[in-house]
């Protein structure tokens, strides 16, 4: 059974610093893995895929890497905006379903 | 393409009663998921269906659960006698294809028991 595991679960950073949020799963045998944003009471926004043959995925002030091997994936945002206060979710994908993490909660302050 | 839909927003039930959620796929979409999201915890698969089949329900607790996706519209995802720890986020996602990635995520149902 996959879990997916994030740390940190929480952080506080100030605006313009950046933003590095972890993701590690158990099972390296994925197809893809997603970063989703989701907001207080609203749905999910996809971010980036990266598929399993990728090392990393890049838009706009986003990166996110995927080390398979080792069952880990880096999410960078670079010189954080206050806009981007979120709670930030890593999901893998396998056996016809993703799996997701609990998430990283994120609060930008001005 | 107005994406995913989901409805209602907003659910409330006192214990026993049924809540019944609905998701009408994107345009174009045959696919549909279904995912639970418990307070302060990730969000667990509970169901695949396709029109008129349901693919997996594994992730589906045994008793008081039921989805369907019928020819003709929306899936429902329909939880008899409620309990309190029922109260969480329902969240549907559709796909073209018969692969969970890259879905389309709806802004979900939240259901409080009462």
């Amino acid at each position: 059974k996959q879990e997916v595991t994030q740390i940190p679960a929480a952080l506080s950073v100030p605006e313009g610093e950046n933003l590095v949020l972890n993701c590690s799963f158990t099972d390296s045998a994925i197809y893809n893995l997603q970063w989703f944003r989701q907001d207080p009471g609203k749905g999910l926004t996809s971010l980036l895929l990266i598929q399993s043959s990728q090392r990393e995925q890049t838009s706009g002030r986003l990166n996110a890497s995927l080390d398979k091997s080792s069952g880990r994936s880096t999410l960078y945002i670079a010189a954080s905006q206050p806009g981007d206060s979120a709670t930030y979710l890593c999901a893998v994908y396998g056996n016809n379903r993703l799996a997701f993490g609990k998430g990283n909660q994120v609060v930008v302050i001005p | 393409n107005a994406g995913v839909m989901q409805n209602p927003r907003h659910l409330v039930r006192r214990r026993g009663q049924e809540a019944r959620l609905r998701c009408s796929p994107m345009k174009g979409h045959s696919h549909v998921y279904w995912y639970r999201q418990l307070p302060e915890e990730g969000l667990k698969f509970m169901v695949y269906l396709q029109k008129e089949n349901i693919i997996d329900e594994s992730g589906m607790p045994k008793e008081r659960f039921s989805a369907e996706f019928p020819k003709e519209g929306p899936s429902i995802l329909r939880i008899q006698q409620v309990v309190r720890g029922d109260s969480a986020a329902y969240f549907c996602a559709s796909s073209p294809l018969g692969t969970a990635y890259n879905l389309t995520f709806g802004a979900g149902s939240r259901l409080t028991v009462l």
